[in-house]
């Protein structure tokens, strides 16, 4: 079945360090790609999404590009803050009929940023 | 414009009981979801509801099951209720029926029902 696999945690950058998160997926058809973050004690906030091969999604710094020749969504931000410390998880939903499906999760990359 | 809620935040419930979380989705939404957050994990789909009905299902147990009330809320129900049920419960709201082409609309989520069961 469907599934997505990130890199394990935890990930501790420095402030303004570079921050790459990779994350792969298997998937039959042509499903959409998300990055959701969830700070401490909150719910799942979506950061960015890409619904076709080769649309980078962006938000507020981080970027992804979805890649269906390495089937990866890798996670990128070119700078870090410490208020980026959050679990990043990434996933996909297939499409059926042009109606969601459910969304499948990675396990989640905790980040931790040093002042 | 109000997002996503539930309630109640936090249920502490003993082996064996019986519990109902609830959700209220984003105004305009017409679609519930419902995933389970062990600590540590991704969360896991349980199930969707559209138009009343459950529509897709993920890999868990009768024990858990639904309702979608004709104002697009929803329930979730637990019964007997075991240790590993212990877990941060999610609902997402969509907004269906306008989507096609392969257009995405997008899942938004509530903070969640922390459950503890022990």
């Amino acid at each position: 079945g469907d599934s997505v696999t990130q890199m394990e945690g935890p990930v501790t950058l420095s402030e303004e360090a570079f921050l790459t998160i990779n994350c792969t997926y298997t998937a039959t058809g042509y499903p959409s790609l998300f990055w959701y973050v969830q700070y401490p004690g909150e719910g799942l906030q979506l950061l960015l999404k890409a619904t076709k091969a080769d649309d980078k999604g962006s938000n507020k710094g981080f970027e992804a590009t979805y890649r269906k020749e390495t089937t990866s969504f890798h996670l990128e931000k070119g700078s870090v803050q410490v208020s980026d410390s959050a679990v990043y998880f990434c996933a996909l939903t297939p499409l059926y009929g042009g109606s969601q499906g459910n969304l499948i999760f990675g396990k989640g990359t905790k980040l931790s940023v040093k002042p | 414009d109000a997002g996503v809620t539930q309630s109640p935040t936090h249920l502490i419930k003993t082996r064996g009981q019986q519990v109902t979380l609830r959700c209220s989705p984003k105004s305009g939404h017409d679609t519930v979801s419902w995933y389970q957050q062990a600590l540590g994990q991704g969360p896991q789909f349980i199930f969707q509801y559209y138009e009343e009905e459950e529509r897709q299902r993920g890999n868990f147990p009768d024990r858990f099951s639904g309702h979608q009330f004709p104002n697009y809320s929803s329930e979730l129900n637990v019964n007997a209720l075991l240790l590993g049920d212990s877990a941060l419960y999610l609902c997402a709201s969509i907004r269906t029926g306008l989507a096609g082409g392969g257009s995405y609309n997008e899942q938004f989520f509530g903070p969640g029902t922390r459950l503890t069961v022990l």
